[in-house]
């Protein structure tokens, strides 16, 4: 079964801090993606990437900025927060035309 | 452009089937997902169509249309449980990446 994991189910930060969500995929999948959840407005795309070292602008980059050094990893940051980041966090990883998997979720909080 | 309509919201009861539709509009177009998301969780995956007709599950059957752009996720037997956001979502022409709906909140009741 494929385990994408998220490193925190809630976190709790203060504005302009420097905010880092990691998550780890176990199954070799190529393509990775961070979206945020909103009421209302569903799931956003904010960045992906289709191998190690690329990264792809989603549609609500402005922000943030990612990393993957390794193929399993993929890593959200958020530069300077601000109180209208807060929102579910998902990751998601998936291998060419096969499900999308995503890992549980971190509910962020920008105070 | 690139589109995913769904209906924001259903009612139904225990018991009773429900049809959730769903329309695309995608520059490229590979396949068909649904997937089911309880409130305060992830998305988890219901369904794939890639080619024209009915795939059934089990409780769940879907639909897809690629000459209409249109799909469909079908609920039987509903039961309680099966209150949730149902997300419609496209994928690319070369499979590596989905756009989503906004999602279908679904409420059953007894």
């Amino acid at each position: 079964d494929v385990k994408v994991t998220q490193s925190s189910r809630y976190l709790v930060k203060r504005t302009g801090e420097k905010v880092f969500l990691e998550c780890v995929q176990d199954m070799d999948h190529e393509n990775m993606f961070w979206y945020r959840q909103d009421p209302g407005l569903g799931l956003r795309l904010i960045y992906f990437s289709y191998d190690v070292k690329m990264k792809e602008k989603g549609d609500i980059p402005e922000g943030y900025s990612v990393s993957r050094e390794k193929k399993e990893r993929f890593s959200l940051i958020l530069e300077s927060a601000s109180t209208n980041q807060t929102s579910m966090y998902l990751c998601a990883s998936l291998s060419r035309n096969q499900p999308q998997h995503f890992g549980d979720g971190t509910r962020l909080s920008i105070l | 452009g690139q589109n995913i309509d769904q209906p924001t919201e259903m009612t139904a009861t225990e018991g009773a089937i429900v049809q959730i539709n769903c329309t695309y509009q995608t520059s490229g177009f590979n396949g068909l997902f649904w997937y089911q998301q309880h409130a305060g969780e992830a998305p988890t995956f219901l369904s794939y169509n890639v080619l024209d007709g009915l795939e059934e599950k089990g409780r769940f059957s879907s639909f897809l249309s690629r000459s209409k752009g249109y799909s469909y996720l079908l609920l039987k037997e509903l039961q309680m449980k099966d209150s949730a956001s149902y997300l419609c979502a496209a994928s690319n022409q070369a499979g590596t990446a989905l756009i989503f709906g906004k999602g279908t909140t679904l409420s059953v009741s007894s």
